[in-house]
Order: structure tokens, then sequence, then C-alpha cells
């Protein structure tokens, strides 16, 4: 069975400070998605990496997609209250896994 | 276009009713899928489909049943309710292809009594 495990599962920062956040399974995907889910809302697709090692950015936001395409990272600089959400990473072909999550506050 | 659509908004049950959410998409997809979230555990997969006429099960398929007779409708029935099925439940669709995004509907919160 796939599982995608996020860590932190909460953080709470001031705005202005920078944060990352980590998505990490034992098994091989194809790709991963981070999706930003705000509250009553569905989530929101972010970015899709493919390919080990890739990093894409997103304005204030850097995604990583590990090299042995186990792992990706999402990193924000200068946080802020804008990005407070919840973060999900999701992994496979069509047939998605989500992680557990991240719920991000930022403070003005 | 109004994208995924779900309804109703809120529902709550008791113990043993049934029902049906209904997801309505307007973008052609192939693809369409029911999660529920609970606190903690993420999106979990229930059953999804990749086309009309067909279904297959998610992570989590005890306790409820689809159909896709159109291809752009999804229902989601439960037959006899449980609280161990009070949550939110989302809708999405997407294309084809290997690593499309999946737009998701607004979400259904359910409350079994």
């Amino acid at each position: 069975t796939q599982l995608l495990e996020q860590s932190p599962q909460f953080l709470s920062i001031q705005e202005g400070e920078n944060l990352t956040v980590y998505c990490n399974s034992s098994s091989v995907f194809s790709s991963l998605q981070w999706y930003r889910q705000e509250p009553g809302e569905g989530p929101v697709l972010l970015v899709t990496v493919v390919t080990g090692g890739e990093v894409k950015k997103l304005k204030r936001l850097t995604f990583q997609f590990g090299d042995a395409r186990k792992d990706s990272s999402l990193h924000i600089t200068a946080a802020q209250p804008g990005d407070t959400g919840l973060y999900l990473c999701a992994g496979g072909t069509y047939k998605y896994i989500f992680g557990t999550g991240t719920r991000l506050k930022v403070l003005a | 276009n109004a994208g995924v659509t779900q309804t109703p908004k809120f529902r709550v049950l008791k113990t043993g009713q049934s029902m049906t959410l209904l997801c309505a998409q307007d973008m052609n997809h192939e693809y369409m899928y029911w999660y529920r979230q609970d606190p903690g555990m993420g999106l979990r997969l229930i059953h999804y489909s990749v086309g009309e006429g067909t279904t297959a099960k998610g992570e989590v398929p005890d306790g409820y049943n689809v159909s896709r007779l159109k291809k752009q409708n999804f229902l989601l029935g439960l037959e006899s309710a449980a609280p161990s099925q009070t949550s939110v439940y989302f809708c999405a669709s997407s294309s084809r292809t290997r690593t499309s995004e999946q737009f998701f509907g607004p979400g259904t919160r359910l409350t079994v009594l």
C-alpha cells in the first residue's frame, strides 16, 4: 500500500518567515502534485512534478521532487497571510494517493 | 463554466437512512473521483471512474456505491448510513493525460447521527 506522509502536521509562523513542508514515501511515484485547500473549499492544484530532481518555482513557492521520486518538498519564502491554508501532496497516475496534509497559518 | 458542482452542500442523516450525493462536471473530463476528508487524514479515495459506465473501488469503498450513467455525472450512494461515515465528501474530475490536474467540487458536509 502506497502512503504519503507529510510533515509538519501544523505550522504557525509570522509573516516574512521562511518554511519548508515535506512529503515522504517509501514508494516510487511517477509524479507528485501539490494542492492548497482553503476552509470550506476543495483543493486547488499548485504544481505537478514529474522528473526526479526537478525543481519548479511559483512566485515565492519552490517545489522539489526527490532524485528517487519518493519524496518532495515545498519551500515558501517570506510567507504572507494569504499563504494560510492546508497543503496536500498527492502521488500517482490518474488514481492519486493524498498525503495527510500540513496546516499552515501565517500571522500578520 | 461551472467546473465541478456537488449537491447537496450539507446533510444530516440518522443511522440507517440512505442518500445520494450528486457530482456534475462540465469540462468533458473522462475521470471522476469521490473522496472523503476527515481531520488529520487528508483525502481518501472512495470510488473512481475512468469513463461512462465504468467504476472502480478506491481505498475506502465499504458502505458506498457509485454510478456513472452519464459522462458528466458521478453519483455516490450510502445505502445504510453509519456514524463512521460522518465526513466531508469531495468530488473531483480530470482529463485522461497522465499527470492531469484534478478539479474539485466545493464539498458536501455529511453528519450521521
